[in-house]
């Protein structure tokens, strides 16, 4: 079965610092993997998606996330982290139906 | 273009109560999923459709039911609500590729209160 795993459910980073956040995965296949973001009170907003090919992979905002086959992981990061990118953050990976990890609440310091 | 709709926002219930919540997606998707979101769990899957005409259970499906009634809607129905169902509940479409679901388009969300 899939399964989707953040470790970490709050971070908390320095305006300015770099940022990573974790996702571990169960998948049976080759997977589908996403990063959404969510601000308070809004709905879920696509800020990544790896299907195949390079394992680095350029989203909005100034974010990537790096797929590991072999750490069956796919972090994502950004070098500079902006007081607007405190929300909340959740990997999913896809099959016919996407499972969602239980979210990274991000917290930005001033 | 509006992308996914949903209706009603906010909604509050008795216990045993039902209601029903709407959604709607203008753009021409095969697959729509109901999920409900609650603290420290992330988003769980209650019931998908992969196709017009079809429907799934997925994680948490107890005490719902779903109608894909068209392409375009996707409907979920509390027949009997209680205290546990409420949560923010969102509804989200895709197009569905030979690989697995695509990108996930999500509602605003209906947040339910069950008194």
């Amino acid at each position: 079965a899939q399964s989707v795993t953040q470790p970490d459910i709050h971070i908390t980073v320095s305006e300015g610092a770099s940022l990573e956040l974790r996702c571990n995965y169960s998948y049976g296949a080759t997977p589908y993997l996403f990063w959404y973001v969510q601000s308070p009170g809004q709905g879920l907003q696509l800020l990544l998606k790896y299907f195949s090919g390079d394992t680095l992979v350029q989203g909005i905002k100034g974010f990537e996330a790096e797929f590991k086959r072999s750490q069956s992981s796919f972090n994502l990061r950004k070098p500079s982290v902006h007081w607007s990118d405190a929300a909340e953050y959740f990997c999913a990976v896809g099959g016919n139906k996407l499972v969602f990890g239980a979210g990274t609440i991000l917290r930005v310091k001033s | 273009n509006a992308g996914v709709t949903q209706t009603p926002k906010f909604q509050v219930l008795k216990t045993g109560q039902s209601m029903t919540l709407q959604c709607a997606q203008d753009m021409n998707h095969n697959s729509m999923y109901w999920y409900r979101q609650d603290p420290g769990m992330g988003l769980r899957l209650i019931y998908y459709s992969a196709s017009e005409g079809t429907t799934d259970k997925g994680e948490v499906p107890n005490g719902y039911n779903v109608s894909r009634l068209n392409k375009r809607e996707f409907s979920l129905r509390l027949e009997s609500a209680a205290p546990s169902q409420t949560s923010v509940y969102f509804c989200a479409s895709s197009e569905t590729t030979s690989g697995g679901t695509g990108e996930l388009f999500f509602g605003e969300g209906s947040r339910l209160t069950v008194l």
